[in-house]
């Protein structure tokens, strides 16, 4: 089966820039994208197709895909980024995966 | 604007049986592909189930095949999953989602907890 593994934990200061990754086989050839949860809350798209933002997400959101991962990054960390953020990807086998998720915290 | 509304969560034994139901409204359900996707309490997400606009394809992850049966009436704008020889470690959190190949909207989820 496919899997998508990523770091539990990221650590970021307030107005860094912080980057969460998202690694399998051959990721690159598939569409990443990534959400966002917060406790008590619904997951929220923020990039889709690798590098594209809904609308209503913030600039700082970006993302890319290259080889084996995905990246996740937030550009200008802000106290209300501290979440848990999950990769996902779509195979022919498998269909719909997600990564274990990363926790990340702002301090 | 987009909602997407669960409903039918509960306490339930083991090896009992609960459908899920999800209302959306703002948009054109059969215009999508929709999901289930799950969330055990402290866990990640997992996908459950997908379906296709007019219901004529329908795929489950491994853990739920034979168990599970998504389904979805488009005149009601209502999707459904009914969930059948419920096992603890299927208790979780139940969303619906608009399926692109990305989950760009879903619901506020519904708590299935499967104990005795």
């Amino acid at each position: 089966s496919y899997e998508l593994t990523q770091p539990p934990s990221v650590s970021v200061s307030p107005g860094q820039t912080a980057s969460i990754t998202c690694s399998a086989d051959k990721l690159g050839d598939k569409y990443a994208s990534w959400y966002q949860q917060k406790p008590g809350q619904s997951p929220v798209l923020v990039i889709y197709q690798d590098s594209k933002r809904p609308s209503g997400i913030p600039a700082r959101f970006s993302g890319s895909n290259s080889g084996n991962t995905a990246t996740l990054t937030i550009s200008g960390t802000q106290a209300m980024d501290e979440a848990d953020y999950y990769c996902q990807a779509w195979d022919s086998s498998t269909y719909v995966v997600f990564g274990g998720g990363t926790k990340l915290t702002v301090l | 604007e987009v909602q997407l509304v669960e409903s039918g969560g509960g306490l339930v034994q083991p090896g009992g049986s609960l459908r899920l139901s999800c209302a959306a409204s703002g948009f054109t359900l059969s215009d999508y592909w929709m999901s289930w996707v799950r969330q055990a309490p402290g866990k990640g997400l997992e996908w459950v189930a997908n379906i296709k606009q007019d219901g004529s394809e329908k795929s489950y992850v491994d853990s739920v095949k034979g168990r599970f049966t998504i389904s979805r009436d488009n005149a009601k704008n209502s999707l459904y999953l009914q969930m059948n020889s419920l096992r603890a470690e299927d208790t979780a959190v139940y969303y619906c989602a608009r399926d692109l190949y990305f989950f760009e909207s879903w619901g506020q989820g519904t708590l299935v907890t499967v104990s005795s």
